[in-house]
């Protein structure tokens, strides 16, 4: 049973444009959900995060819009770069006793010049 | 500044040989640690995690072991290989408690022939 779900599996976007990266999830007791960011052959980078008493969390130009009624989250990259192109991950935990952090499959972000 | 190292960088290994990996994390003192895999192309699967010296929880079997013999130290092991073990093995430490921030290493590639 897959927790945390991602779409697209993969997106391509211009130069410039917003990406926009989606992720729902199942456990209604998750409360934590970080974004990484994944370069080949690198270990995950932590991009941005939230917590569930939010439903925005913005830095620099990473946005996550978050629905806890729709258990599901976002991640805008605004003004796509394409040193931005790698694989992002959604994961989501919850903070009352577990260890585990759940990730979703990723999705594959290109951006062309 | 807290730094995690991993080593091997990569390793080819026959099937049915030993496998030892191992993760250092430096400048922080206590740490949770955890051990993921990452098929190619794939999710992050976590194994282990550890909140203690001496004391580990499985996540998932695949035939693996771990250890946390000093309190900066994490150890993946298995005494036999299966081409199923193929992959990239991150470790990943966060602050005590739960629903914290995972920083992963740069991961160790293993490739069972």
């Amino acid at each position: 049973q897959q927790q945390v779900r991602q779409s697209p599996q993969s997106l391509t976007v211009w130069e410039g444009e917003t990406a926009i990266l989606n992720c729902s999830y199942e456990n209604s007791a998750f409360d934590y959900f970080p974004w990484y960011q994944q370069f080949p052959g690198e270990g995950p980078a932590l991009l941005i995060a939230i917590r569930s008493v939010s439903d925005k969390k913005e830095d620099g130009g990473f946005t996550i819009f978050f629905n806890k009624r729709e258990k599901n989250l976002s991640l805008h990259i605004k003004d796509s770069q394409p040193g931005d192109s790698a694989t992002y991950f959604c994961a989501a935990s919850a903070s009352s006793g577990s260890w585990q952090l759940i990730f979703g499959s990723g999705t594959q972000l290109t951006v062309m010049p | 500044a807290q730094t995690i190292h991993q080593w091997p960088v990569a390793e080819i290994k026959a099937v049915g040989s030993p496998l030892s990996l191992g993760c250092t994390i430096k400048g922080k003192s206590s740490p949770n640690l955890y051990w993921y895999w990452q098929a190619t192309g794939g999710t992050l699967q976590q194994l282990f995690y550890s909140i203690t010296v001496g004391q580990v929880e499985s996540v998932v079997q695949l035939n693996l072991s771990a250890s946390r013999p000093k309190d900066d130290q994490f150890i993946l092991s298995t005494e036999k290989l299966l081409l199923s073990h193929s992959g990239f093995y991150l470790c990943a430490w966060s602050l005590r408690g739960a629903g914290n921030t995972l920083y992963f290493g740069e991961g160790s590639r293993l490739i069972v022939v």
